[in-house]
């Protein structure tokens, strides 16, 4: 079975430019999530959509992010106009929905992006 | 809030060393769950284990162990006889009622196992 898979794996953009990562989650998964790790900081959650839907957009920094999830299959976060702070490492996760112990989240191998 | 603290940055070990990374998490919640990740140098993060608030039974795996303490807030991960592969960065998370809820990260650990 395959993995969570992440595209691209890395990015180097100037300040000002748009970028765009995509995020296949693991067959079957009805949760996505999306994470940032900054240089030297935690790992911090951006978002989490159930199917289409977003369940939880309480991380996304602010209205230059945006994330999509069209017929709850793949994932896609735009940053738009992208600044030197977006500079990082962007993980996705996948989860099933069900009982409690299937609702692991399984990470893929994140899109390290350079803004420069 | 919920916060998880790996105090331990970067531990270096030699080969076959026993090691601890130290994980201390806070929360107001009853019902939450903890996680252990590896990320080896490819960059992925590796689950490995998760524990809910009610099961505090330690738990063994191979040369993997994990010791849950509710009484000082600790879920402490112990490598035996640590090998080369084991090199990697480890994080300790934090959920609230279930896996299915955003993930509270530590700053993770780096660990070094020198041959």
């Amino acid at each position: 079975e395959a993995g969570v898979t992440q595209f691209p794996s890395h990015s180097v953009i100037e300040k000002g430019q748009t970028v765009t990562l995509r995020c296949d989650p693991i067959s079957g998964h009805d949760n996505l999530y999306w994470y940032r790790r900054v240089m030297g900081k935690e790992i911090k959650f951006l978002l989490h959509f159930v199917k289409e839907s977003k369940q939880d957009e309480s991380g996304m920094p602010n209205n230059r992010f945006l994330a999509e999830r069209t017929g709850g299959t793949y994932s896609t976060l735009k940053v738009q106009p992208a600044e030197l702070e977006d500079s990082g490492v962007y993980f996705c996760a996948s989860s099933q929905q069900g009982d409690l112990d299937t609702d692991t989240q399984y990470f893929g191998p994140g899109t390290r992006l350079t803004v420069l | 809030a919920q916060k998880v603290t790996q105090a331990q940055t970067e531990i270096s070990v030699v080969e076959k060393e026993d090691v601890t990374l130290d994980c201390v998490y806070e929360t107001r919640d009853t019902t939450y769950y903890l996680f252990w990740y590896k990320q080896p140098p490819s960059g992925e993060l590796v689950f490995l284990i998760r524990r809910n608030s009610f099961d505090e039974q330690n738990e063994i795996s191979g040369r993997y162990s994990w010791n849950f303490q509710k009484s000082t807030s600790s879920f402490n991960f112990t490598i035996t006889a640590s090998q080369v592969v084991d090199s990697a960065v480890y994080f300790c998370a934090l959920s609230r009622y279930s896996g299915n809820t955003p993930l509270v990260f530590g700053k993770g650990t780096r660990l070094s196992v020198i041959a």
